[in-house]
């Protein structure tokens, strides 16, 4: 049991490259979200999915595509890389959006130059 | 959308009790009181959560005042790993899948932990 596995942990990218980055989870678990971190700052919901083929907006949707094809994964797209999207990513996952647990993956930091 | 008021940062010496305030005077009758911390460079980690009584598990302790205006996380025995950022959220439990059922975070409290 891996819990929440994210990859890569550090990606540094150029100015209008793409990039998707990964989020695996092995518990059967129906909710998955992504949040961003910045320096000094709380953890902003980008965006969610309450299972496979359903996903919607968070509070920092812009510059970001999601898509849920199966339970297990729910990888997170930058379309054309800005430096404002430099921050560290954290997925999550639970049970349902109902649970009160959530589990976070370690992180992946993202440096735009 | 309710929000909560934590200080910015805390200092406790090791193996003492730690009590971490949390105001939300907007509270809603069915927000639940989550709290999750974050040790450095992790993910956040699911602490305890409650609604109107007060909680235990194996973790800490969730003290919720009569009037579910303020509420305190009480790690009994502070230990070095303790040391984390603690976050206080507001979570609708019946709004599920509405703006307030989500998990929002702060910029929570700076738990520093002294040998």
């Amino acid at each position: 049991n891996a819990g929440v596995t994210q990859t890569p942990k550090f990606q540094v990218l150029k100015t209008g490259q793409s990039m998707t980055l990964q989020c695996a989870q092995d518990m059967n678990h129906e909710y998955m979200s992504w949040y961003r971190q910045d320096p000094g700052m709380g953890l902003r919901l980008i965006h969610y999915s309450v299972g496979a083929g359903i996903t919607d907006q968070g509070e920092v949707p812009n510059g970001y595509n999601v898509s849920r094809s199966t339970t297990e994964d729910f990888p997170l797209r930058l379309l054309s890389a800005a430096p404002s999207q430099t921050s560290v990513y954290f997925c999550a996952s639970s049970y349902s959006i109902r649970d009160y647990g959530y589990t976070f993956g370690s992180g992946t930091r993202l440096t735009v130059v | 959308d309710a929000k909560t008021t934590q200080p910015n940062s805390m200092e406790s010496n090791e193996e003492e009790p730690v009590h971490l305030p949390c105001n939300h005077s907007t509270i809603s009758g069915t927000d639940y009181i989550h709290w999750y911390r974050q040790l450095p460079s992790q993910g956040p980690e699911y602490v305890i959560h409650g609604l109107t009584s007060n909680v235990n598990n194996r973790m800490a302790s969730l003290a919720i005042a009569e009037d579910r205006k303020s509420s305190t996380l009480i790690l009994h025995r502070a230990t070095l790993r303790d040391a984390a950022v603690y976050y206080c959220i507001l979570r609708d439990e019946m709004n599920y899948g509405g703006a307030t059922n989500k998990l929002i975070f702060g910029t929570g409290t700076l738990l520093a932990v002294q040998p």
